[in-house]
């Protein structure tokens, strides 16, 4: 079935450093990707997203792009901030087996100045 | 446009007691779906719904969970004879269709734990 499978963490970086957090998905199809992000005591909210095959996806520095051929969509951002600090969750939801999203266990970030 | 809204943020219930948590989607939304956040885990899919219908249950314990989405109000949530393990953080999303394409807005969850 579908999944995401997604880097496991936890991640520390040093502020202005390079950011890459890994997510592969197994899906048949075209699904969509997503990156959502959730700060703590918070709920979810959509970082950015992309739903054809070599779309990049990008919001607040970050970019991700759609690999059909690699089944990845890994998250980058070439310089973090404290305000990075978060968990941030790969999903996906395709229309050939339902409307849920199928979310990855998320990597949690800490930037240390 | 105010966002998804959950209520409450946090309920504490004894084991053996019931919990009715509340989502109300987004102005616009007729989709809704629920997801359970374990500690140190990810989001996993329990139900989505449309208004007055089920549209997959699939992750939906058996036993003890429902959910449902009236005509009129907000979604409910309802666990009967809470045990220690459904201690979680249960977040409510809504989207504009089904399309897959549109994004899920997420609420802020309910906080329940279980003593």
């Amino acid at each position: 079935g579908d999944s995401v499978t997604q880097m496991e963490g936890p991640v520390t970086l040093s502020e202005e450093a390079f950011l890459t957090i890994n997510c592969m998905y197994t899906a048949t199809g075209y699904p969509s990707l997503f990156w959502y992000v959730q700060y703590p005591g918070e709920g979810l909210q959509l970082l950015l997203k992309a739903t054809k095959a070599d779309d990049k996806g990008s919001n607040k520095g970050f970019e991700a792009t759609y690999r059909k051929e690699t089944t990845s969509f890994h998250l980058e951002k070439g310089s973090v901030q404290v305000s990075d600090s978060a968990v941030y969750f790969c999903a996906l939801t395709n229309p050939n087996t339902g409307n849920q999203f199928y979310f990855g266990t998320g990597t949690s970030l800490t930037v240390i100045p | 446009n105010a966002g998804v809204m959950q209520n409450p943020r946090h309920l504490v219930r004894r084991r053996g007691q019931e919990a009715r948590l509340r989502c109300s989607p987004m102005k616009g939304h007729s989709h809704v779906y629920w997801y359970r956040q374990l500690p140190e885990e990810g989001l996993k899919f329990m139900v989505y719904l449309q208004k007055e219908n089920i549209i997959d249950e699939s992750g939906m314990p058996k036993e003890r969970f429902s959910a449902e989405f009236p005509k009129e109000g907000p979604s409910i949530l309802r666990i009967q004879q809470v045990v220690r393990g459904d201690s979680a953080a249960y977040f409510c999303a809504s989207s504009q269709d089904a399309s897959g394409v549109y994004e899920q807005y997420f609420g802020p969850g309910t906080r329940l734990t279980v003593t």
